[in-house]
């Protein structure tokens, strides 16, 4: 299986700044054309919300604070500037085979 | 619009059947491409992704799991069902149906407890 790990596992953000997590993947996940990493937002209760598509592809809807790089094995997701209502758990995701795993998470908290 | 919900039993006791269905609406399984994945999260925790079925009965599974999972679809009613057999406090968790491939849709969830 491919292991996804996130970094931090938290952290907290002043309001206004950036938010910076980290996404290593155990083998490459990327073509010339497209990286299979997707990224996603969970708050409590909820189910997770798309944020972003094929590493850097901005889900529809989906305010442009949210960014997202990176290929091969590295990802990186940014959030600027955060808001209040960022708080939540992100998670990264990859869907180059079978099974489809996602990222430990990382919890963002609003300073 | 699109929208998609999971049911199941709630309760069941170790080594019982789960049986859950996502019933979606806005989309269809007939439509080239389409299909629709299950995904579960214990309380507090991560993801895990389960199975997946498409348009053309492509059925994928977690290899983890694969021998207690069955994944089956109703076109016409645009149903999706998921079978777990022999469950146990392991498999206490949410879970969730999505559309599949891009993960762009879900359900609330449906809240699964095992316990004797």
């Amino acid at each position: 299986d491919i292991v996804l790990t996130q970094s931090p596992t938290s952290l907290a953000v002043s309001l206004g700044q950036r938010a910076t997590i980290s996404c290593r993947a155990s083998q490459s996940v990327s073509t010339s054309n497209y990286s299979y990493i997707h990224w996603y937002q969970q708050k409590p209760g909820q189910p997770p919300k798309l944020l972003i598509k094929y590493a850097s592809n901005l889900e529809s809807g989906v305010p442009a604070r949210f960014s997202g790089s990176g290929s091969g094995t590295d990802f990186t997701f940014n959030i600027h500037p955060v808001e209040e209502e960022d708080t939540a758990t992100y998670y990264c995701q990859h869907n180059w085979e079978i099974p489809y795993t996602f990222g430990g998470g990382t919890r963002l908290e609003i300073k | 619009q699109v929208t998609l919900k999971e049911s199941g039993p709630g309760i069941l006791q170790p080594s019982q059947t789960l049986s859950l269905t996502c019933s979606f609406s806005g989309f269809s399984l007939s439509t080239s491409s389409m299909g629709v994945s299950w995904i579960r999260q214990p309380s507090g925790k991560g993801l895990e992704w389960l199975a997946h079925i498409y348009w053309d009965d492509d059925k994928r599974y977690n290899p983890s799991l694969k021998s207690r999972l069955t994944i089956s679809k109703d076109t016409s009613r645009n149903q999706v069902f998921l079978k777990i057999t022999n469950v146990d406090t392991s498999d206490t968790a949410t879970y969730y149906c999505t559309r599949s491939p891009s993960f762009d849709y879900w359900g609330q969830g449906t809240t699964l407890t095992v316990s004797s």
